[in-house]
């Protein structure tokens, strides 16, 4: 596609439901990444996909948040049992080869537990 | 570790005003800054980057100079316009099992009028 596209734009859950957050990367982009953007953090690294592996979980805050990527495309970060701490914008961005490429941001999906 | 520490906002300027929005980062090695802004309602998008010392990164009349003896990336403008009312971000990368993870600043909100 043309850019990073993520899916919901926006999702209200309630305390202790799971969520699913979709990131379609750029086409032909073989690294992906998630950050957080919240009020009292600010921007945070997730997760970093090179192709279908992901060698770098370091930034995911607690094992509720997990994340996949499929057929080195589509990937799917998934938080369970949702808590209020969580509520923030979940970015998604794709480089066309780790290193010192560009990343290109998706434009977020707004996440809010209530 | 490393982590990169901006200006905090917010910032009010008149239209054509000279604007510097203050960056500087600690990290180990050699990383490659950049600035990223984030306008009304849109996604991060990358405003300019510089990948080694004194190397000098420019875009849309913005500029910023990687200058190691002083750990900073202060980005500038001669003249700013409305239409440069955004989040401006600060980053770095952070080179670890291949991936560019970016660390970011708090980001500054910068408001011109008119």
């Amino acid at each position: 596609g043309a850019g990073v596209s993520q899916s919901p734009s926006n999702k209200v859950t309630e305390k202790g439901k799971d969520v699913e957050l979709r990131c379609d990367p750029i086409s032909g982009h073989t690294a992906l990444y998630w950050y957080r953007q919240s009020l009292g953090q600010g921007l945070e690294f997730l997760i970093y996909f090179q192709g279908n592996s992901a060698p770098d979980k370091s930034g995911l805050p607690s094992d509720r948040f997990s994340a996949e990527r499929t057929g080195g495309s589509v990937s799917t970060l998934t938080i369970q049992r949702t808590q209020q701490e969580d509520s923030a914008v979940y970015l998604c961005a794709s480089s066309s080869l780790a290193g010192t490429e560009t990343q290109y941001f998706g434009p977020g999906t707004r996440l809010l537990v209530l | 570790g490393n982590s990169v520490t901006q200006m905090e906002g917010p910032v009010t300027l008149s239209e054509e005003a000279f604007l510097t929005i203050n960056c500087t980062y600690t990290a180990t090695g050699y990383p490659s800054l950049f600035w990223y802004v984030q306008y009304p309602g849109e996604g991060l998008q990358l405003l300019l980057k510089a990948t080694k010392a004194d190397d000098k990164g420019s875009n849309k009349g913005f500029e910023a100079t990687y200058r190691k003896e002083t750990t900073s990336f202060h980005l500038e403008k001669g003249s700013v316009q409305v239409s440069d009312s955004a989040v401006y971000f600060c980053a770095l990368s952070d080179h670890k099992a291949g991936a560019q993870k970016l660390v970011f600043g708090q980001g500054t909100r910068l408001t011109i009028n008119p």
